[in-house]
């Protein structure tokens, strides 16, 4: 159970194109689901706080007008980078919480495989 | 706020070695702890979690974890490593009072030579 899935896994664009990324929760509902990205060899930086129905919560220093999180149902959110440039080239990772979960208060969240963005 | 620090950038073990990877936290209340390790090109696998009771946490393929908060550590542990563990680990916090969020630390890359 608890399995997150994101499309596509590798994506090669174009600069000044946009390009959207799709995190599912495979089989649980997720209200609230999860943006990082992460450059090579370093860690996940939290980008956005995907919340369904609602508007996504932006961490500091995030462009929400360049990255836009639409999250319309409990089992998918979407990022759309905009007008993409070589620096948005990064491994792009989504995450969900089961609102059903037993232990929910636990903060835990389950990770989607990835999507590495090319932006040539 | 919480923080999470992996003092080690790369673990080196023998294969059939015991393993530690050290992960330290810093919280205003009690944490909730979490092991991931991440392949290349590869999302984030959960590997164990500490929420409440005993200190041990014994987690996936074999992976341990002790909660120590005197030390405010949260060590992951392995009796004998393979050289199938080699991938890149990251230790992250959140805190039990509501909605917190994930804070990771910096990652520790095992490598695990045969």
């Amino acid at each position: 159970g608890a399995v997150v899935s994101q499309h596509p896994s590798r994506v090669i664009c174009k600069s000044g194109t946009s390009v959207k990324i799709e995190c599912r929760s495979l089989d649980f509902q997720a209200t609230t689901m999860f943006w990082y990205r992460q450059f090579p060899k370093q860690s996940l930086m939290l980008m956005a706080t995907s919340n369904e129905g609602s508007k996504a919560t932006y961490e500091q220093g995030v462009e929400k007008d360049k990255f836009l999180i639409n999250h319309a149902s409990l089992t998918l959110s979407t990022l759309t980078v905009t007008s993409a440039h070589p620096e948005d080239s990064s491994f792009y990772i989504c995450s969900a919480r089961d609102r059903l979960a037993r232990d929910y208060s636990s903060n835990e969240q389950f990770f989607g495989p990835g999507t590495r963005l090319t932006v040539l | 706020a919480q923080s999470v620090a992996q003092p080690e950038d790369q673990v080196n073990v023998a294969e059939g070695n015991p393993l530690t990877v050290k992960c330290t936290y810093s919280v205003s209340g009690n944490p909730y702890l979490f092991w991931y390790v991440q392949y290349p090109n590869r999302g984030l696998q959960f590997l164990l979690k500490y929420i409440t009771g005993d200190n041990l946490v014994k987690g996936s393929y074999g992976f341990e974890a002790e909660f120590n908060k005197s030390q405010t550590s949260f060590h992951l542990k392995k009796p004998s490593a393979l050289v199938s563990d080699s991938a890149l680990y990251f230790c992250a916090v959140t805190m039990n009072t509501g909605f917190q969020k994930l804070v990771f630390g910096t990652g520790t890359r095992l490598l695990v030579s045969p």
